[in-house]
């Protein structure tokens, strides 16, 4: 089946610093979603990308949908300790089923105070 | 705004028994989506309906998996009879929409599955 490709698959940094991850496939796709979970709950939406090259802000958090419409990228700025979690990238393929969200491995993310 | 609901949260059972699982999704939302997560395969589509219909259950892994939506505010996934290699957690997620260009999910908490 289809992949993304998620990284890094973890993260350990220090309070206050800024983070990137990011998503990238050999395919297009037609929506790019970021999700947090949190140990022992389900995964929340954080931003919704639909169109090539957007970029959308959710407080802190930053998020792009690359030109190729093959690749993704999120920012949290400043980062705190409740920004501990895993993050998931998903997409749409294009031409796919639009209920089929392809979800990547995650990136865990450990913030030291 | 209640979210989507999910029941039981855990649930311990044997090899071979049968398994319920069910989900209330957000009301209004007309999409319905069931995930299995492990370690191993991390987050997985097993089905989804629109509208209370099964569009897509090429993720359902084998004829011991079924999922039916009676109604608009009602799913079930049951699994008979359960196997240990089932054991994991299961994510019931809706969807406002169902158009091209809308396709934001969200989830319930899941039931963590376990198998002995």
């Amino acid at each position: 089946g289809q992949q993304l490709n998620q990284s890094p698959q973890s993260m350990f940094i220090q309070e206050g610093e800024d983070v990137s991850m990011n998503c990238t496939s050999s395919s297009i796709f037609n929506t790019w979603l970021w999700y947090k979970q949190d140990p022992g709950e389900g995964p929340v939406l954080l931003i919704a990308l639909y169109k090539a090259g957007e970029l959308t802000s959710n407080g802190r958090l930053t998020a792009q949908f690359g030109i190729t419409r093959k690749d993704s990228f999120l920012n949290i700025s400043a980062s705190i300790p409740s920004d501990v979690g895993i993050y998931f990238c998903a997409g749409i393929l294009y031409g796919g089923s639009q209920g089929n969200l392809i979800f990547g491995k995650g990136t865990k993310l450990s913030v030291k105070p | 705004d209640a979210g989507v609901i999910q029941s039981p949260r855990h649930e311990v059972t044997e090899m071979g028994q049968e398994v319920t699982l069910r989900c209330k999704p957000i009301s209004g939302h007309n999409s319905l989506f069931w995930y299995r997560q492990t370690m191993m395969r991390g987050l997985e589509l097993l089905i989804y309906f629109n509208n209370n219909v099964p569009i897509d259950d090429s993720g359902m892994p084998e004829d011991r998996f079924s999922a039916k939506m009676p109604n608009a505010s009602f799913s079930t996934l049951k699994i008979q009879p359960s196997e240990p290699r089932d054991s994991a957690v299961y994510f019931c997620a809706s969807s406002p929409d169902y158009d091209p260009g809308y396709n934001e999910q969200f989830f319930g908490p899941g039931t963590r599955l376990t198998v002995l």
